[in-house]
């Protein structure tokens, strides 16, 4: 399964809301879509799992959605530590696969 | 606290043979799948293969199937990545994952710190 991540890059300031997309090349069984976020010289963080459910410790400011082959990370008020890049990847089909990230940079 | 401790990575020519290992701790490490995900120098993230608990469930990138080899040693908490006939493309920091699952494969729930692959001559 192919995954589609658009924006490649989006720059907006801190308190403003970001939509990040997710499009997968075929259904992805049970919804089986993660996102991860990753700083410069960092391992990824886990933020999302089962496209919905936020990962232990993680701000009520990340949501994820779903619509058909269509996933969402949303971040409503952008903190100065969220600019970073954000990963999608599903594991509904083997081989796993991950999007090529979107990169949110300070605008 | 989970910790994983990747070791092995280093510099080795086109066509050579190289071991990485991951310990790890602060978890029943039996009780769960694990994986290789690699990520080249500026770019995105690339699952490179798996193994579940028991090790009868071992799934590769297409990118490296038969020239790499996952395993584990459950008693010494250890997963390994064996990797032949190394190629430039397989330049990447490795980093060792725990999946969230134990049987099947799901998502990464943590992550190594990564060791460094370099494949030039």
């Amino acid at each position: 399964i192919e995954l589609t991540q658009s924006p490649g890059t989006l720059s907006l300031s801190p308190g403003e809301r970001a939509t990040l997309s997710c499009r997968a090349s075929q259904s992805v069984s049970n919804n089986y879509l993660a996102w991860y976020q990753q700083k410069p010289g960092h391992a990824p963080r886990l933020l999302i799992y089962h496209a919905y459910s936020r990962a232990t410790g993680i701000p009520d400011r990340f949501s994820g959605s779903e619509s058909g082959t269509d996933f969402t990370l949303t971040i409503s008020r952008l903190e100065p530590e969220d600019f970073a890049v954000y990963y999608c990847q599903q594991y509904g089909a083997s081989p796993l696969t991950f999007g090529g990230g979107t990169k949110i940079d300070i605008k | 606290e989970v910790q994983l401790v990747e070791s092995g990575g280093t510099f080795v020519q086109p066509g050579r043979s190289l071991r990485l290992s991951c310990v790890a701790s602060g978890f029943s490490f039996d009780d769960y799948a694990m994986h290789w995900v690699r990520q080249p120098p500026g770019k995105g993230l690339e699952w490179v293969a798996g193994i579940n608990w028991d090790s009868f469930l071992v799934h590769y990138a297409d990118s490296v199937q038969g020239r790499f080899t996952i395993s584990r040693d459950n008693a010494r908490n250890s997963l390994y990545l064996q990797m032949e006939r190394l190629r430039p493309e397989d330049t990447a920091v490795y980093f060792c994952a725990k999946d969230k699952g134990g049987s099947v494969f799901f998502y990464f729930d943590s992550w190594g710190h990564g060791t460094p692959v370099t494949v030039s001559s």
